[in-house]
Parts: structure tokens; sequence; C-alpha cells
């Protein structure tokens, strides 16, 4: 069974300071992983995806099988970072993204 | 491209009434999800279609709900005999194929009375 996990409701840091959304999942096989962000007033859409391992808006997100993570960090929030974001896991042979509950983030000024 | 529409947008109904949600996906998108939103809970998937075919329904309740997504036309989501539980915000999302990324639309919201 997939699963995914995402401890925090909520996590407020002031503007600059660093962050790190946390994300642990369970599946037993190699997963595919992505975070997908929704800001105020638009439509869920997709942020980045491990496999591409590159940096979106100054995000990055690094699989860690060994701890069976996919945390989203950023060295400076900016307030515009602020945004409901979701991490998503996708097992090798599924077609079914699973998505965690997703943590609020808010960037104060 | 107008990117995944849903319509309506907010839709209330009294219980035992039918809703029926709809979901265009992008042009070229032949593949179509459902995903229910509760207060204070994640996305929850609820079925995956494909033209003329479920493919998953492993999330939709046996009872009452059922989809479709014909060969020309949108993909619906029927809820028949509505209950207050049913009041949540239904998201539809289009891919191109089962590699993972996902459109969504800007979802429709439920209430039931």
């Amino acid at each position: 069974a997939q699963r995914v996990t995402q401890p925090e409701k909520l996590l407020s840091v002031f503007k600059g300071a660093p962050v790190e959304l946390k994300c642990n999942y369970s599946y037993s096989g190699s997963p595919e992983l992505f975070w997908y962000v929704q800001y105020s007033r638009q439509r869920l859409q997709l942020l980045l995806r491990h496999i591409s391992r590159e940096s979106i808006k100054g995000f990055t997100a690094d699989l860690n099988k060994g701890e069976t993570s996919f945390h989203l960090k950023k060295p400076f929030a900016q307030e515009e970072d602020s945004a409901m974001y979701y991490c998503a896991l996708k097992g090798g042979g599924s077609y079914i993204p699973t998505f965690g509950r997703g943590t609020s983030l808010i960037v104060h000024p | 491209n107008a990117g995944v529409m849903q319509n309506p947008r907010h839709l209330v109904r009294r219980r035992g009434q039918e809703a029926r949600l709809r979901c265009s996906p992008m042009k070229g998108h032949s593949h179509v999800y459902w995903y229910r939103q509760l207060p204070e809970e994640g996305l929850k998937f609820m079925v995956y279609l494909q033209k003329e075919n479920i493919i998953d329904e492993s999330g939709m309740p046996k009872e009452r709900f059922s989809a479709e997504f014909p060969k020309e036309g949108p993909s619906i989501l029927r809820i028949q005999q509505v209950v207050r539980g049913d009041s949540a915000a239904y998201f539809c999302a289009s891919s191109t194929d089962s590699t993972g990324e996902l459109f969504f639309g800007e979802g429709s919201r439920l209430t039931v009375l």
C-alpha cells in the first residue's frame, strides 16, 4: 500500500528564513515522488518531481530511500512562497498518485 | 489550452437529490482522475478513467457514486441520493499518459443541505 505523511499541517516562517516541509512515505518498491503547490485562488500544480532533480523557484527536494523521505527545502523563504504544499507518491506500475494531506506554508514579511 | 475545466464550481443539493459534476480534460489528454477533498483532509483518490473505460475505481464508495468518461464529451462524476457527508470539494485532473504529472481543475464544491 502507498502512504504519504505530511506531519505538519501548518508551517509559519519569516521572510528570509530557511524552509523545510516534511514528507515521509510508505512504499515497498521504487517510488516516484512529487511536490504539488496550490497558491491562493489558483489551481493545484506540479512544483517538482524527484526524477527531474531540478530546483524550481528555489525549492529542492531529495529522495532519501533510507529514511523514506522527500522533504522540500528552500534556503530563503519569500512571501510569494505562501501556499498549500502537497507531497505525492506514485508506486512503480501504479497509475494513481497518492497525496498527503498538505502543509500550509505562511511566510511573514 | 484552457486547462482542465470543471463545472459547476459550486453546487448545492438537498439530501436525496443527485449531483453531477463535469470535467473536461486538457486538449490531448485521455487520462482523467477524480479526487475528493474533505474538510481538514488531503486529496483522496476516487477513480481513474481513460476514454470509455474505468481503469481503477478502488477509491469510489460502492454505492451511490459512479463515473464515466465517454468517447465524446466531458467526464462525469455522479452522486445519487446525496447525504451531508458528501459535502466536499471534488477535483478532476488529467494527464497525457500514466507518467504521473497531473493537471488539475479548479474543483467543484458540493454542499449538501
